[in-house]
């Protein structure tokens, strides 16, 4: 029982480049998120997922996409990458039973953008 | 809107001393409460959570939270703290309808020294 794993770790990018950020989970769960960790900031919601099939904007989505295509992955895009997307990217999943209603949080990918 | 506010950055104590770290939220709903601790290098952990019923919310190594209505406060609290407690702390909440999507507060830094 893996719980949440993110692939990769670590990244290095240039400016422009595009990359992939895969969240998997084998908990079951419905509800996915991704987050930001910003020195000073806490986390920051990006996009959501309540669903295989769907997706949602956070409070922080401009220069991303997402992807919800099998339940238990979720996919965080970068098009053109961009130094301001320097962070540490965490995925998480929500448990949703009555009296747990607590989210699970991978182990985090950061990110450097040159 | 929701927000959370924790009103310290960093909070460096002695091993063995008691320790608060104070979070403060504003929201329009009911609302549910988050502690969550993540050490260096490592993804958020829960902590303890606020749902329901008692006020008084207790962890599994010692700590404890009381939620405060009035006072729109979830202050978090040790009696005594060991070097393994330090760590970054995060406050967060959400409500009930929401996708259960945490709102983060900035977080606090605590420091045990010997």
């Amino acid at each position: 029982n893996a719980g949440v794993t993110q692939t990769p770790k670590f990244r290095v990018l240039k400016t422009g480049q595009s990359m992939t950020l895969l969240c998997a989970q084998d908990m079951n769960h419905e509800y996915m998120y991704w987050y930001r960790q910003d020195p000073g900031m806490g986390l920051r919601l990006i996009h959501y997922s309540v669903g295989e099939g769907t997706t949602a904007k956070g409070e922080v989505p401009d220069g991303y996409n997402v992807s919800r295509l099998k339940k238990q992955n979720f996919l965080l895009g970068l098009e053109s990458a961009a130094p301001s997307q320097t962070s540490v990217y965490f995925c998480a999943t929500h448990d949703r039973d009555p009296g747990a209603d607590t989210q699970y949080f991978g182990p985090g990918t950061r990110l450097t953008v040159l | 809107a929701q927000s959370v506010t924790q009103l310290d950055s960093q909070v460096p104590v002695f091993e063995e001393a008691p320790v608060e770290l104070r979070c403060n939220y504003s929201s329009s709903v009911s609302v549910y409460l988050f502690w969550y601790v993540q050490y260096p290098n490592q993804g958020l952990q829960l902590l303890l959570k606020y749902l329901s019923g008692s006020t008084l919310v207790e962890s599994i190594n010692g700590f404890e939270a009381e939620f405060n209505k009035s006072q729109t406060s979830f202050h978090l609290r040790k009696p005594s703290v060991h070097i393994s407690d330090t760590a970054e702390y995060f406050c967060a909440v959400t409500h009930s309808g929401g996708y259960n999507k945490l709102i983060f507060g900035a977080g606090t830094r605590l420091a045990v020294h010997p």
